[in-house]
């Protein structure tokens, strides 16, 4: 069965200091991983996917993700956050046995930033 | 290019009450889905649909229906609301081939009381 973990509800860092938020997956197929973003009131925005191509995964304004496939990890990086980039982030894998395009959500993580 | 469209973008409502939410996209995607988003339980799903005139239930489909008659059109229908219905849906569509990508309406925020 396919499931994720991100692994902090909350996470506070200072504007120009790097984010990590972490997410770890579980998954009996080579799985399909993404992360969205969701701004206060706000619906879901697609920041990047990972699809086997490539483990380093750039996406929008300026984040990344690495696929590890040893460690079941697909953590999310910035290396100097904005005060914009507070909000909240979901960690989500693909499910491809319930014959549609089934989407796993993390709970999501927080992302608070200090000026 | 609107995306996806929801509305009533919130609501108040009285539990027995009967309630449809609705949802029009605009991108011609095959398939389309309802998720309630609930506090520390990330997005579940509710209904989808893979084509016009099909449906399925996904993860919490009690006490919601939904159709599809047409490619655009998704709406969810409470038909007798109850407090635990309380949450905020969003509609989310996706293209055949697209690679899993769903894209997701703005949300409708429904308060059951």
């Amino acid at each position: 069965a396919q499931s994720v973990t991100q692994l902090d509800s909350h996470v506070s860092v200072s504007e120009g200091t790097p984010v990590l938020l972490r997410c770890n997956y579980s998954s009996s197929y080579s799985p399909s991983l993404f992360w969205y973003v969701q701004h206060p009131n706000k619906g879901l925005q697609l920041l990047l996917k990972y699809t086997s191509a490539a483990t380093l995964v750039k996406g929008i304004n300026g984040f990344e993700a690495e696929f590890k496939k040893s460690e079941t990890s697909f953590h999310l990086t910035k290396p100097s956050a904005h005060m914009s980039d507070a909000a909240e982030y979901f960690c989500v894998v693909s499910d491809p046995s319930g014959g549609y395009n089934k989407l796993i959500f993390g709970a999501g993580t927080r992302l608070a930033v200090h000026p | 290019i609107a995306g996806i469209t929801q509305a009533p973008t919130s609501q108040i409502l009285a539990a027995g009450r009967r309630m449809t939410l609705r949802c029009t996209q605009d991108m011609r995607h095959n398939a389309m889905y309802w998720y309630r988003q609930d506090l520390g339980l990330g997005l579940r799903l509710i209904h989808y649909s893979n084509t016009a005139g099909t449906t399925g239930k996904g993860e919490v489909p009690d006490g919601y229906s939904v159709s599809r008659a047409n490619t655009d059109d998704f709406p969810l229908t409470l038909a007798s609301a109850v407090p635990s219905q309380t949450s905020v849906y969003f509609c989310a569509s996706s293209a055949s081939g697209g690679g899993g990508i769903q894209y997701f309406g703005a949300g409708t925020r429904l308060s059951v009381l």
